[in-house]
């Protein structure tokens, strides 16, 4: 199926240093949303965007939402071990049949040595 | 916690079987919406149902079915399983009540076909 292109694949970073992810498409998307998978459990929500040029932070967590509706970034500053894990980014189109529709990218794996 | 509900956990199942999963949305929730994930790959949408009918489907053969509940809880069935089916199976609870929509995620159901 579709799938965003999320890049870098992995990362292996040292405790402290700040971490950056992208995502980019070739469909516009109304939505842009990170999340964060750690093994065997669901995906869990980090960060929404839903306006194109949107800048929003959630803690160590920014994120912002391009201006073309085709691409976003997360950055996480000053990174600690328990943000190891992989980052999704997902992208929601507009319409009722969409709402719960979420296209995702291929994940970034993130290490952090301490 | 998403409030988002999943069961079984873990299950294994022999190819050619048929299977059944279940999901409690999150309380308000009126939109319930399937994954598939497989090993290494981010979630691929199944479908999505709201008031207690399929409104958005995914690139999934028919023997993917599910219903909704009028409590909102959904199951998914998988007729005539293959070996490919083996996946983390992931429900989404979300709202269409306008504005910015964020999508939750269950834990998963773990399907192991043999």
């Amino acid at each position: 199926g579709q799938q965003l292109n999320q890049s870098p694949q992995s990362m292996f970073i040292q405790e402290g240093e700040d971490v950056s992810m992208n995502c980019t498409s070739s469909s516009i998307f109304n939505t842009w949303l990170w999340y964060k998978q750690d093994p065997g459990e669901g995906p869990v929500l980090l960060i929404a965007l839903y306006k194109a040029g949107e800048l929003t932070s959630n803690g160590r967590l920014t994120a912002q939402f391009g201006i073309t509706r085709k691409d976003s970034f997360l950055n996480i500053s000053a990174s600690i071990p328990s943000d190891v894990g992989i980052y999704f980014c997902a992208g929601q189109s507009a319409g009722g049949t969409s709402y719960g529709k979420l296209t995702f990218g291929q994940g970034t794996i993130l290490t952090v040595h301490p | 916690e998403t409030g988002v509900t999943q069961s079984p956990t873990h299950l294994i199942k022999t190819r050619g079987q048929q299977v059944t999963l279940r999901c409690s949305s999150q309380s308000g929730h009126n939109t319930v919406s399937w994954y598939q994930q497989a090993l290494g790959q981010g979630p691929q949408f199944i479908f999505q149902y709201y008031r207690e009918e399929e409104n958005g489907r995914g690139n999934f053969p028919p023997r993917f079915s599910g219903l909704q509940f009028p409590n909102y809880s959904s199951e998914l069935n998988v007729n005539a399983l293959e070996l490919d089916d083996s996946a983390l199976y992931l429900c989404a609870s979300s709202s269409q009540s306008g504005g910015g929509n964020t999508i939750y995620f269950g834990e998963g159901s773990w399907l192991t076909v043999v």
